[in-house]
């Protein structure tokens, strides 16, 4: 299965600046996800990212706010822009654990985001 | 939306006991998984259950899925320290096969 490298694992930033994670997948992946898990919260979808096409997002969040790039099979980033305290997550990006789908997911080891 | 729903919410036992983690959803699946993490860390792919599928086994985890009842349950034995973590389900979405929803998890504490 895919192994993923993101970061950085943590960073502390001032409100109305922006933060871009990356992730590196060691392998070509049609499909990357990306999801903000708010403090004791579950995950939430933020999109989906295809290589070669704008993200798709989900409801309740823009791109304007999450501006996501997908230059080749094996890299994306998300950017948190204009952040707020209430930006304050950790957020993970996702890749299917084998082609094709329906076999799960493996994550990278997330991004914990501090908005002072 | 949340799909998935997990009870409990906290779980404390002796290092040793079986813990049994439950997860209810509401509507029609093709698959039902469960993740672990720790810390508030990337999340570990434990097992993925097919609707079709009754029981799986992984090493120590036990999954059960009834879909009449549109439940799982996720039974750790002989549970160890380094189990200490929350454990989510996921679903995935029934029109859409890139996307699963997260229950908002059971944390699991393993006391020395």
């Amino acid at each position: 299965s895919a192994v993923i490298s993101q970061k950085p694992s943590r960073d502390i930033c001032q409100r109305g600046t922006s933060l871009t994670i990356q992730c590196q997948v060691d392998s070509q992946v049609t499909m990357m996800f990306w999801y903000r898990q708010q403090p004791g919260q579950s995950l939430t979808l933020i999109a989906t990212a295809n290589q070669g096409s704008e993200a798709t997002y989900e409801s309740g969040f823009v791109i304007d706010k999450f501006p996501i790039s997908r230059p080749n099979l094996t890299f994306s980033t998300l950017t948190v822009s204009n952040m707020s305290p209430e930006d304050s997550s950790i957020y993970l990006c996702s890749v299917e654990l084998r082609a094709g789908g329906g076999y799960g997911y493996t994550f990278g080891s997330g991004t914990r985001l501090t908005v002072v | 939306s949340q799909q998935g729903e997990e009870d409990p919410q906290a779980l404390s036992i002796q290092e040793g006991e079986n813990a049994t983690m439950n997860c209810s959803y509401k509507t029609s699946i093709n698959n039902l998984q469960w993740y672990r993490q720790n810390s508030g860390r990337g999340l570990v792919h434990l097992i993925l259950i097919r609707s079709n599928e009754r029981e799986k086994h992984s090493g120590r985890l036990r999954v059960t899925l009834d879909t009449s009842k549109k439940s799982s349950s996720l039974l750790i034995t002989a549970s160890r320290a380094a189990d200490t973590a929350s454990y989510f389900c996921a679903t995935d979405v029934g029109n859409r096969d890139d996307k699963i929803i997260f229950g908002k998890g059971t944390r699991l504490h393993i006391l020395p």
